[in-house]
């Protein structure tokens, strides 16, 4: 696609469900990445995807979350047991290779609320 | 982990006037980059200093960079209400194919 695609747009869910939030990458790019960020506050990395190497997972915050890559393009980030802590909105991003001079691409977000 | 920090975290002007934001990061960097956020929306990428660089421009953007403090400024001059935005700095977390990590950003209001 012409940008990064992110769904849903919005998301409100019950404390204690499961969420999915798909993101699409740039056509072509390898590298992908999942931020979060709480209201007025900046970009907490969670994970990282290059090409077929291992994803960096370091930035996850607890084992309730997880994200995939399927194919080295779509990627799923999936929150198990939602909390409310847990509403922020959830940035995707991609760029052409993991070369660090790449500028990065970000979707719109998705917004999640755990009510 | 946080690499930038800015610094202001908010910042009002009026219209004309020149915005001035600074990163200061922790570790030895490759580049650093500096990305803008409109309100609840995907970063935009604004401008890109490697390590080797002191200063670059772009329209009304300039960047500096002081690798001696771990440091970087931008500068938006003639400022105007459309770039009321916040601006972010990024960097890699160490060598080689590591993740973009940005700062908390600082918040620009630029009063017309």
């Amino acid at each position: 696609g012409a940008g990064v695609s992110q769904s849903p747009s919005n998301k409100v869910t019950e404390k204690g469900k499961d969420v999915e939030l798909r993101c699409d990458p740039i056509s072509g790019h390898t590298a992908l990445y999942w931020y979060r960020q709480s209201l007025g506050q900046g970009l907490e990395f969670l994970i990282y995807f290059q090409g077929n190497s291992a994803p960096d997972k370091s930035g996850l915050p607890s084992d309730r979350f997880s994200a995939e890559r399927t194919g080295g393009s779509v990627s799923t980030l999936t929150i198990q047991r939602t909390q409310q802590e847990d509403s922020a909105v959830y940035l995707c991003a991609s760029s052409p290779t993991g070369f660090p001079g790449n500028t990065i691409y970000f979707g719109e977000g998705s917004w999640l609320t755990v009510v | 982990s946080q690499q930038g920090e800015e610094d202001p975290q908010a910042l009002s002007i009026q219209e004309g006037e020149n915005a001035t934001m600074n990163c200061s990061y922790k570790t030895s960097i490759n580049n650093l980059q500096w990305y803008r956020q409109n309100s609840g929306r995907g970063l935009v990428h604004l401008i890109l200093i490697r390590s080797n660089e002191r200063e670059k421009h772009s329209g009304r953007l300039r960047v500096t960079l002081d690798t001696s403090k771990k440091s970087s400024s931008l500068l938006i001059t003639a400022s105007r209400a459309a770039d009321t935005a916040s601006y972010f700095c990024a960097t890699r977390l160490g060598a080689g194919n590591t993740p973009l990590v940005f700062g908390k950003g600082t918040r620009l209001s630029v009063i017309a």
